[in-house]
């Protein structure tokens, strides 16, 4: 079945820190992919997305692109904020007579001042 | 435009109880779905449901179930609560079912708590 696999976390970086969070998808047909971020007692928010392989969806100053050759989306940002701890989720959407979303485990960031 | 809400925020019960969790979508959306999301699975896929009618359904028992009503607020149901059924319930609302571009956006989450 469809599958979503992201780095171990958590992951501790300092402030104005490079950030990447590897993810990989398994997934038939062709998915959307997705970065959702769920702050400390929120439910989960969109953060970028791609629809298309070499798609690069942006926000915030986080970007991933869309590597269908290599069936990855991994999350990047230049400098890292204390503001930017959270959870991380990589999500893959699919269709089968309805919808749903396949998550990732998630990954935990921690920017410390 | 109001979020995604849920109702209510927080809920105590003890084994065998039955839970009824509320979710409003954002105005003119009309799928709703449902995750369960625990630290050890994580995040899980419960069901959809998009005009009235259930769309999709996850691997869950038949203990959890959902409907949803013609303004497009929906309600799941938990019945005969087990320990394992305490997590964080959310809710997401899309306007339409698939769909390449199909955003989905989250409320709070009720969270569930079995003693």
């Amino acid at each position: 079945g469809d599958s979503v696999t992201q780095m171990e976390g958590p992951v501790t970086l300092s402030e104005e820190a490079f950030l990447t969070i590897n993810c990989t998808y398994t997934a038939t047909g062709y998915p959307s992919l997705f970065w959702y971020v769920q702050y400390p007692g929120e439910g989960l928010q969109l953060l970028l997305k791609a629809t298309k392989a070499d798609d690069k969806g942006s926000n915030k100053g986080f970007e991933a692109t869309y590597r269908k050759e290599t069936t990855s989306f991994h999350l990047e940002k230049g400098s890292v904020q204390v503001s930017d701890s959270a959870v991380y989720f990589c999500a893959l959407i699919r269709w089968s007579d309805g919808q749903n979303f396949v998550f990732g485990p998630g990954t935990r960031l921690s920017v410390l001042p | 435009k109001a979020g995604v809400t849920q109702t209510p925020r927080y809920l105590i019960k003890t084994r065998g109880q039955q839970v009824t969790l509320s979710c409003s979508p954002i105005s003119g959306h009309r799928s709703v779905s449902w995750y369960q999301q625990t630290p050890g699975q994580g995040l899980q896929f419960l069901f959809e449901y998009f005009s009235e009618t259930q769309r999709n359904k996850g691997n869950f028992p038949g203990r959890f179930s959902g409907r949803q009503f013609s303004n497009s607020r929906s309600e799941m149901n938990v019945s005969t609560l087990e320990l394992g059924d305490s997590a964080l319930y959310l809710c997401a609302s899309s306007r339409q079912t698939g769909g390449r571009d199909n955003e989905q956006f989250f409320g709070p989450g009720t969270r569930l708590t079995v003693l």
